[in-house]
C-alpha cells in the first residue's frame, strides 16, 4: 500500500550537531510539508515543497533546511541542532493542486536535543 | 494575518454528553476550514472539511462567517472519541495553519 514514512522515529542528539530527518512517500504526491508539534503551539509549518526542486519557507523555518531532488523524498535538516528544536516533527503530503486541504501525515519523529 | 484559535486545551465529558470543541479563525479571504484528529498512537488525519457539510463519526461543524467560527459538535460523546483535535485553515494550496489543539477526554 502507498504510504508516507518517517525515519528515525526517535532521535537524541547533542547541541550543535547536524541532524537529518527523512520523509518518504509512495503516493506520487507533488506537495510535501514539514511541521513541528509543540505543546501550546499546535502544529507549525517549517518548510514545504510543491514539486521537484521547489522548496519554500514556512512560519518557523530558521535553523532548518529541506531539499527536493525527487518526488518521493523531502528530508529535513537541522544544520546545528539547538535545544529549542526539541519537538515532534511531522511530514505530510497531498495531491498536486488539490486544494482539498487533505494532508496525509507520517507517524512523526521525536527529536530530543541535549 | 491568518490565525486559528482553539481556546480550550482540554475538554472532559462523560460518555453520552454533548461535545462542542471551539474554533475561531482570522482570515481576510474566503476561508476553507478543516478539523483534524489524532487518536492515541495513530497518525493525524482529516476528520471533516466545512465545504463537504458532512457528518463524520457523528461529528459536524458549521462555518459561521459572522462569528468567524467553526466549532466541532457531537450530540453524544463516545469513549472512542477521546483524542487530540486540531482546527485548521487553508490559506494557500494545501498550506494549512493549525490551532493549538484541544484534547478531548470522554469518561465512561
Amino acid at each position: 500500500d502507498a504510504e508516507i514514512t518517517q525515519s528515525p522515529r526517535h532521535k537524541i542528539t547533542e547541541t550543535g550537531r547536524q541532524v537529518t530527518l527523512a520523509c518518504h512517500q509512495t503516493w506520487n504526491h507533488n506537495n510535501m510539508f514539514w511541521y513541528r508539534q509543540d505543546l501550546g503551539h499546535g502544529l507549525r509549518l517549517i518548510h514545504y515543497s510543491y514539486g521537484v526542486q521547489d522548496t519554500n519557507k514556512g512560519e518557523v523555518s530558521d535553523g532548518y533546511s529541506v531539499s527536493r531532488s525527487n518526488t518521493e523524498d523531502l528530508p529535513l535538516t537541522l544544520e546545528s541542532a539547538a535545544s529549542s528544536q526539541t519537538s515532534v516533527y511531522f511530514c505530510a503530503s497531498s495531491f498536486q493542486t488539490s486544494g482539498s486541504g487533505e494532508l496525509f501525515f507520517g507517524e512523526g519523529s521525536r527529536l530530543t536535543v541535549l | 494575518a491568518q490565525r486559528v484559535t482553539q481556546p480550550e486545551k482540554l475538554l472532559s465529558v462523560f460518555k453520552g454528553a454533548p461535545v462542542e470543541l471551539k474554533c475561531n479563525y482570522s482570515y481576510s479571504g474566503s476561508p476553507e476550514l478543516f478539523w483534524y484528529v489524532q487518536y492515541s498512537r495513530q497518525r493525524l488525519q482529516l476528520l471533516l472539511r466545512h465545504i463537504s457539510r458532512e457528518s463524520i463519526k457523528g461529528f459536524t461543524a458549521d462555518l459561521n462567517k459572522g462569528e468567524t467560527s467553526f466549532h466541532l459538535k457531537k450530540p453524544f460523546a463516545q469513549e472512542e472519541d477521546s483524542a487530540m483535535y486540531y482546527c485548521a485553515l487553508q490559506y494557500n494550496t494545501d498550506k494549512l495553519i493549525f490551532g493549538t489543539g484541544t484534547r478531548l477526554q470522554v469518561f465512561p
